[in-house]
């Protein structure tokens, strides 16, 4: 049981190029949610998605956009990298809101 | 398994009052206490707390962790409409090659004006 795979783990982007973070959950969870952590701060949610094909924003939504075509994957994508997205990105999922969620291990992302 | 704990489940206050929530945790390899407020959507993050006895601020609302206790309290000093939420409290378990967030079932707080 792989619960919720992130890749990749570690990643340098230059200002202005895109990309895709990968997570994917083995739990049949309905909820998925995406959160960037920086340098001694909390989390803060970027997306959520409360099941396939629904998706809504969360505090910090400027700059990525997630799809969620299955209930196992939910990408978020990255246009345009600019220093401010320099974090630890972290996926996330539950089985409903409110309730115990599953982190994967997280990617590192820098853009220079 | 992880358990959190809050309490007071509800709790109706007029417009300038002070209240204090609290939550126990239960976290086998703890390592941070986060809280959020919720209003119709999914949680806003408040505070984040890994070290006893520090306390953080933001505005009106402040936070404190207890690690020899195992518990935190909230603080909202002179309270407004737009307090009204459900507040959860969450412990971050980083055992394993995951981590896992296990939420409490929150209190919901109604400011009255």
């Amino acid at each position: 049981n792989a619960g919720v795979t992130q890749t990749p783990k570690f990643r340098i982007l230059k200002i202005g190029q895109s990309m895709t973070l990968q997570c994917a959950q083995d739990m049949n969870h309905n909820y998925m949610y995406w959160y960037r952590q920086d340098p001694g701060m909390g989390l803060k949610l970027i997306y959520y998605s409360v099941g396939a094909g629904i998706t809504d924003k969360g505090e910090v939504p400027n700059g990525y956009n997630v799809s969620r075509s299955t209930t196992e994957d939910f990408p978020l994508r990255l246009e345009l990298a600019a220093p401010s997205q320099t974090s630890v990105y972290f996926c996330a999922s539950s089985g409903g809101q409110g309730v115990t969620q599953y982190f994967g291990p997280g990617t590192r992302l820098t853009v220079l | 398994e992880d358990k959190v704990v809050q309490s007071p489940l509800s709790l109706v206050v007029h417009e300038g009052d002070t209240v204090t929530l609290n939550c126990s945790y239960e976290v086998t390899n703890f390592r941070s206490l986060l809280w959020y407020k919720q209003e119709k959507k999914a949680p806003t993050f408040l505070f984040m707390l890994t070290s006893s006895g520090i306390e953080k601020k933001s505005g009106r609302l402040s936070s404190i962790l207890d690690k020899k206790e195992l518990f935190s309290i909230l603080n909202i000093t002179a309270t407004q409409t737009g307090d009204s939420a459900v507040y959860l409290c969450a412990g971050l378990d980083s055992g394993g090659s995951n981590y896992k967030l296990t939420f409490g079932k929150g209190t919901l707080l109604t400011v009255n004006p």
